[in-house]
This record gives structure tokens, sequence and C-alpha cells, in this order.
């Protein structure tokens, strides 16, 4: 069967509306969660991150919100630009050294 | 300042050839990683090395070794390539236990195994 992972989930947004990108975490016990922004043919991109002791944390027309009781953690980025096309996915760690990554939402930005 | 450094961007690799991908950071960061990243999935931990002298496997390391060479330079080697490693490879690295600890990446090397 078609494996889930090789289609990623498609956020089109108007230019100059909000976008909200939303992400499961896994691990109940992780405290420390990013938010990366990739755009083709470049390396991952720090956009804003939280800590679990947090629910709320904003950036430069960015805001993290975490919702630990569900898991759940989402981007929302105000007045979405062309620019901010790209693939957004988050990152959860659990005092360790490594990462759990999502596999991403890709963002367009329509004119 | 450059950040993370990786070399080669690009590499086309015959099966059972070897070859080293390189990475460097400038940072004065502890830990460094190496990461793959296939079409729709999230990136995977291949190995890590948590400070200078020490390597982990992480979540797919067969197939791979690496070489921590000193507190900038973190090797991913490749003895005898197969297809399934075609991916792309990211280098990442951090400095835990500042209070700053997210993962700064490099550009990518983008690997294809014939």
């Amino acid at each position: 069967g078609e494996s889930v992972g090789l289609h990623l989930p498609t956020l089109s947004v108007q230019e100059g509306d909000n976008s909200i990108i939303n992400c499961a975490y896994s691990n109940s016990a992780s405290d420390y969660f990013i938010w990366y922004k990739q755009e083709s043919g470049k390396g991952p991109q720090f956009i804003i991150d939280i800590r679990s002791n947090m629910d709320k944390r904003q950036g430069q027309r960015v805001t993290v919100l975490l919702n630990k009781t569900v898991k759940h953690l989402s981007l929302q980025i105000a007045a979405t630009q062309p620019g901010d096309s790209a693939v957004y996915f988050c990152a959860e760690n659990n005092y360790g050294q490594n990462f759990v990554f999502g596999p991403g939402t890709r963002l367009s930005v329509l004119p | 300042n450059a950040g993370v450094t990786q070399t080669p961007k690009f590499q086309v690799l015959k099966t059972g050839q070897s070859m080293t991908l390189q990475c460097a950071q400038d940072m004065n960061h502890n830990s460094m990683y190496w990461y793959r990243q296939d079409p729709g999935m999230g990136l995977r931990l291949i190995y890590y090395s948590a400070s200078e002298g020490t390597t982990d496997k992480g979540e797919v390391p067969n197939g791979y070794n690496v070489s921590r060479l000193n507190k900038r330079e973190f090797s991913l080697r490749l003895e005898s390539a197969a297809p399934s490693q075609t991916s792309v490879y990211f280098c990442a690295s951090r400095k835990p236990g500042t209070g700053n600890e997210k993962l700064f990446f490099g550009s990518g090397t983008q690997l294809s195994v014939l």
C-alpha cells in the first residue's frame, strides 16, 4: 500500500492571511519543541522554539502554541507572505541528544 | 560566520563505491549530528557525537560510519554505497545545556546511488 509519509500535507493560503500549521507529537515526556522552515534545496532553518513549561511563545510574525494535554503543537504565521512558502516541520526533544521530527507540511502562498 | 558547512553539495555514486561526507561548524558547539531526509519523511538520525571523542548510533546507522575528527569536524562515511542510501544528508550541531538548545543545520548533500 501507499505510505502516508510520501505525500506531505499541503496548506494553501492567500497572501496577507494568517496561516496555522499543526503538529502532533509522540512523547508526552518531551520537554522542548522547535519549528523549522525548509525551502527547496536548503537546510532546515530555525523559526521558534518552546519549552514544556510554557503554553505560548511569540516571535516576529510567528506564534507557537503548545497543548500538552493532547500532545499538539501549532505554528501561526501572521500576514503570510510569498517568502513564507516552504515546508514547515516540528521537532520534539526529551532531555536527550536526539530530536524526533515530523514529516512536515508544505505551505503555499497564493497571490 | 559560516555556521555549519557541508561538502560536497551533490554526489553521484555507483553501487559499491565509497565516499565521505564532510561537515564542519565554527560555533564552538559540543554536539554534532548526521541526519538523512527522504521524500515526504521526517529527518532521521544516523549518528551523533555528544562531544569530541564520542560517537553513538542513531535511528538508522546501518551502512554508515562516522568520525569526530575534532570539536569542529564530524564526517560520515559510506563504505559500500547502496541505492537505499540515496537521500539528502544534513549535518547539524548544537550546544546542549546552554538554554539555547536548537539544532543548526548545514545546507545538505544530495546523494544518488545508481
